[in-house]
């Protein structure tokens, strides 16, 4: 079945702790990306990674890194949160198609304290 | 900054109605993607239509897009209570590194039984 995971789901943290939120999927996609969503801002893109080792910055990348070293994984690393990321994050992917739709992982609610 | 924005931000109506939801966008695209998004969930991609279209259809759902007034409707015929979601645009443009969506802040539909 196609599908982008994440890992974990639910993740309660303290200030400066570093974490790392997983992201694969299945489907051989070149594009990934990772958005935020809060309420009354929609979703706002933190980082996107056109191919393995390309990444690029996207609305809201501060305080945030990604790695893309293989083709199905995509990893936020968070080196020291803060409370203001408290969130819920979502990884997606698309083949870089002219017309191709993106699919979504289930999202991260992450809790920063 | 979100490209789309959606109108209306909530909506509420009874099983049966038609509903409307509107998205407006600031620049130049490629495609345009309507999204649904179960409360907490990950979002799902329902339709896309691109720049030389104006009309699509799938199911329920008729897509339009203007690309003069840069604005974009979603109608949702026959509603019933699954479909109450919040929906999202995205408009997909070129940017240096390759195309990103970007998304507005939603409309949250509320279908009555």
């Amino acid at each position: 079945e196609a599908q982008v995971t994440q890992n974990p789901r639910y993740l309660i943290t303290v200030t400066g702790k570093k974490l790392t939120v997983t992201c694969s999927q299945n489907m051989n996609h070149e594009y990934m990306s990772w958005y935020r969503q809060d309420p009354g801002l929609g979703l706002r893109q933190i980082y996107y990674s056109m191919n393995v080792e390309v990444t690029d910055k996207g609305d809201v990348p501060e305080g945030y890194k990604v790695s893309r070293k293989e083709k199905r994984n995509f990893p936020l690393i968070l080196e020291s949160p803060s409370p203001n990321q408290t969130s819920l994050y979502f990884c997606a992917s698309r083949s870089t198609g002219y017309t191709d739709t993106q699919y979504f992982g289930p999202g991260t609610r992450l809790t920063v304290l | 900054s979100q490209q789309g924005e959606e109108d209306p931000q909530a909506l509420s109506i009874q099983e049966g109605e038609n509903a409307t939801m509107n998205c407006s966008y600031k620049t130049s695209i490629n495609n345009l993607q309507w999204y649904r998004q179960n409360s907490g969930r990950g979002l799902v991609h329902l339709i896309l239509i691109r720049s030389n279209e104006r009309e699509k259809h799938s199911g329920r759902l008729r897509v339009t897009l203007d690309t003069s007034k840069k604005s974009s409707s979603l109608l949702i015929t026959a509603s019933r209570a699954a479909d109450t979601a919040s929906y999202f645009c995205a408009t997909d443009g070129w940017e240096t590194s390759g195309s990103r969506l970007t998304f507005g802040e939603g409309t949250q539909l509320t279908v009555n039984p």
